[in-house]
């Protein structure tokens, strides 16, 4: 199967300084990755669709300067949460999808948890 | 707006239960409905439906679709500690086909 890997699983900084979170296929090449917020007992909230080579497609709401996505490679996305804020806070998860996959169309990493104090 | 609607939020059952989990959708475009298992983090791939009337089924588990009455199911029989997690529900649709989450059921199985 494909596997996703997600840095850091945990994330504690201040507030006012920035956290950059890297999502890596390790296995396949991901033409798209997707950011995902979740707050406790929430739904997984798509933020942005991250296609290598171009700007990513953010969706309303999600400020994109404030969520830098950059997705230079084929196989590495990173989120960028500037001058993090203690609303920032949350369980941030990244998927990927492998052309030619069947059923399984997503791949998930293991999500990162930033605590903004 | 695409909605995806789970209940019950929350469920409690004992070892050897069986829980039946719901998903009603609202989407343009349909594609498809799928189910995930998140147990700590990473969510976890169950199974993905298309068509009406045809159960999907793996071990214990199976699901089925209703796209005229627009909702699934998810059926765990027999169950067992390690099936509780919270169960996703995600439809596929829309202009670009992507993925909308419900906020999904949590389930605790107690021995």
């Amino acid at each position: 199967g494909a596997v996703v890997s997600q840095h850091p699983s945990w994330v504690i900084c201040k507030s006012g300084t920035s956290v950059k979170i890297e999502c890596r296929s390790l296995d396949f090449q991901a033409t798209t990755m997707f950011w995902y917020r979740q707050f406790p007992k929430q739904s997984l909230m798509l933020m942005a669709t991250s296609n290598e080579g171009s700007k990513a497609t953010y969706e309303q709401g999600v400020e994109k300067d404030k969520f830098l996505i950059n997705h230079a490679s084929l196989t590495l996305s990173t989120l960028t949460v500037t001058s993090a804020h203690p609303e920032d806070s949350s369980f941030y998860i990244c998927s990927a999808t492998k052309e030619g996959t069947g059923p399984e169309k997503l791949f998930f990493g293991s999500g990162t948890q930033l605590s903004v104090l | 707006e695409d909605k995806v609607v789970q209940s019950p939020l929350s469920l409690v059952v004992h070892e050897g239960d069986t829980v039946t989990l719901n998903c009603s959708y609202e989407v343009t475009n349909f594609r498809s409905l799928l189910w995930y298992k998140q147990e700590k983090k990473a969510p976890t791939f169950l199974f993905m439906l298309t068509s009406s009337g045809i159960e999907k089924k793996s071990g214990r588990l199976s699901s089925i679709l209703d796209k005229k009455e627009l909702f699934s199911i998810l059926n765990i029989t027999a169950t067992q500690t390690g099936d509780s997690a919270i169960y996703l529900c995600a439809v596929e649709g829309g202009a670009n086909s992507k993925l909308t989450f419900g906020k999904g059921i949590t389930l605790s199985v107690r021995p």
